[in-house]
């Protein structure tokens, strides 16, 4: 059975500073996706990367997936309130019928 | 709009009565999942269905879950005999085609045994 384990599963910090979250696993993946969840909603895709070492950033944000594909991270840099949310990293293995495994996920809370 | 709908959003039941929760996918997605979130927790996998055949089950569902896409369009996701411990958020998601495809989420169906 696939894992992804998350961490920290809480944080909290003041509007402005950085923080990195991390997904890691002892399986290999093929795609490795991050969302971002609300309260009340649904996840929503922030993005996916595919290829070991690969780097994407989305504005403040940096997602990295790691050489061996077994892990990642999540960079926010200059945190703001609106940021606040579930982060939630989420694999698939093409070899497994591609079926996508969340990690238990990241509560991220930024005060002003 | 042409999101994912779930109905109903929410339901309060007692213990040992049987729910069905819907799901409508996007029209032209024909991946559908259905997983279940307890607060503040990542979304636990339950079932998924490329078109109308339901590909894997987790063994972690007890057979009291049941989930069918009869014409590889809608879902529903039957529970029987509820327990305290069914008490979850129920969420459906559809993508279209494979795995690093974007999943979008509904809104949830949110269950309550009492």
């Amino acid at each position: 059975t696939q894992l992804l384990e998350q961490s920290p599963q809480f944080l909290s910090i003041q509007e402005g500073e950085n923080l990195t979250v991390y997904c890691n696993s002892s399986s290999v993946f093929s795609s490795l996706q991050w969302y971002r969840q609300e309260p009340g909603e649904g996840p929503v895709l922030l993005v996916t990367v595919v290829t070991g070492g690969e780097v994407k950033k989305l504005k403040r944000l940096t997602f990295q997936f790691g050489d061996a594909r077994k892990d990642s991270s999540l960079h926010i840099t200059a945190a703001q309130t609106g940021d606040t949310g579930l982060y939630l990293c989420a694999g698939a293995n093409y070899n497994q019928g591609g079926k996508l495994i969340f990690g238990q996920g990241t509560e991220l809370s930024v005060k002003p | 709009d042409t999101g994912v709908s779930q109905d109903p959003r929410h339901k309060i039941t007692k213990r040992g009565q049987n729910v069905t929760f819907r799901c409508d996918p996007i029209s032209e997605h024909n991946r559908l999942y259905w997983y279940r979130q307890t607060l503040g927790q990542g979304p636990e996998f339950l079932t998924y269905f490329q078109n109308e055949a339901q590909l894997e089950k987790s063994r972690l569902l007890s057979d009291r879950f049941s989930a069918e896409r009869p014409k590889g369009s809608f879902s529903t996701l039957e529970i029987q005999r509820t327990e305290q411990g069914d008490s979850a958020m129920y969420l459906c998601a559809s993508s279209r085609g494979y795995a690093d495809r974007e999943l979008f989420f509904g809104e949830g169906s949110r269950l309550t045994v009492l």
